[in-house]
């Protein structure tokens, strides 16, 4: 079975700090991935989505991944944060080529200071 | 619908009582899954329904957990002779298949349901 594994659980920075929020998975095979985040009293919104081509993926809001197949990562990255990113943040697996469930890390709670 | 509906929003029940929680995915969107968040934990895979192919059921923690999806649109997750540690958020989420035939979009998800058992 696929699992996810996001290393940070609560990550605090000041506003302007540079971040970076890891993700690993263990699958094999061909993957699409996926971070998401959940705002404080809103329901999970997609950031951004990795299915093939380039392995660096931007996404909404200054986000960006980075696929390295070779170290089953897909880290999130932002090079200068703001207060309003504070948010809880998921990372997300799927075996591509075939309907299957969609595989969720246990999130890291980002907290800006301002 | 514009989006993924749950209801309810929030749903206290006493422990023993069994709950329905109701889901309405995306139109024309053929993937469903349920998942659960409980304060502090990530998202607990439960079920996922494909279109009419049979659900995969291997994240239901119990067998008082059951799900069904009519018509292969809404969705309800029943829970019989809730208990406490049931106490958490109940997220439904949809995807729909990409246009050169592939297996799914992301996930769409809807605001949950808050379920208390007391």
């Amino acid at each position: 079975a696929q699992s996810v594994s996001q290393h940070n659980h609560h990550v605090i920075l000041s506003e302007a700090a540079s971040l970076e929020l890891g993700c690993n998975y263990s699958y094999g095979g061909t993957v699409n991935l996926f971070w998401y985040v959940q705002y404080p009293g809103q329901h999970l919104q997609l950031l951004l989505k990795y299915f093939s081509g380039d392995p660096l993926v931007k996404g909404i809001k200054g986000f960006e991944a980075e696929f390295i197949k070779s170290k089953f990562s897909f880290n999130l990255r932002k090079p200068s944060v703001q207060w309003s990113d504070t948010a809880e943040y998921f990372c997300a697996v799927r075996r591509s080529g075939s309907a299957r469930q969609l595989t969720f890390g246990s999130g890291t709670q980002l907290t800006v200071l301002p | 619908g514009a989006g993924v509906s749950q209801s309810p929003s929030n749903k206290v029940t006493e422990k023993g009582k069994d709950v329905e929680l109701r889901c309405d995915p995306i139109s024309g969107h053929t993937a469903l899954y349920w998942y659960r968040q409980s304060l502090g934990q990530g998202l607990e895979f439960l079920i996922y329904f494909q279109g009419n192919s049979a659900p995969d059921k291997s994240g239901l923690p119990s067998d008082r957990f059951s799900a069904e999806r009519t018509g292969g649109s809404v969705s309800t997750l029943t829970i019989q002779r809730t208990q406490q540690e049931d106490s958490a958020v109940y997220l439904c989420a949809s995807s729909g298949r990409t246009g050169q035939g592939g297996y799914g979009t992301e996930a769409f998800f809807g605001q949950g349901t808050r379920l208390t058992v007391v």
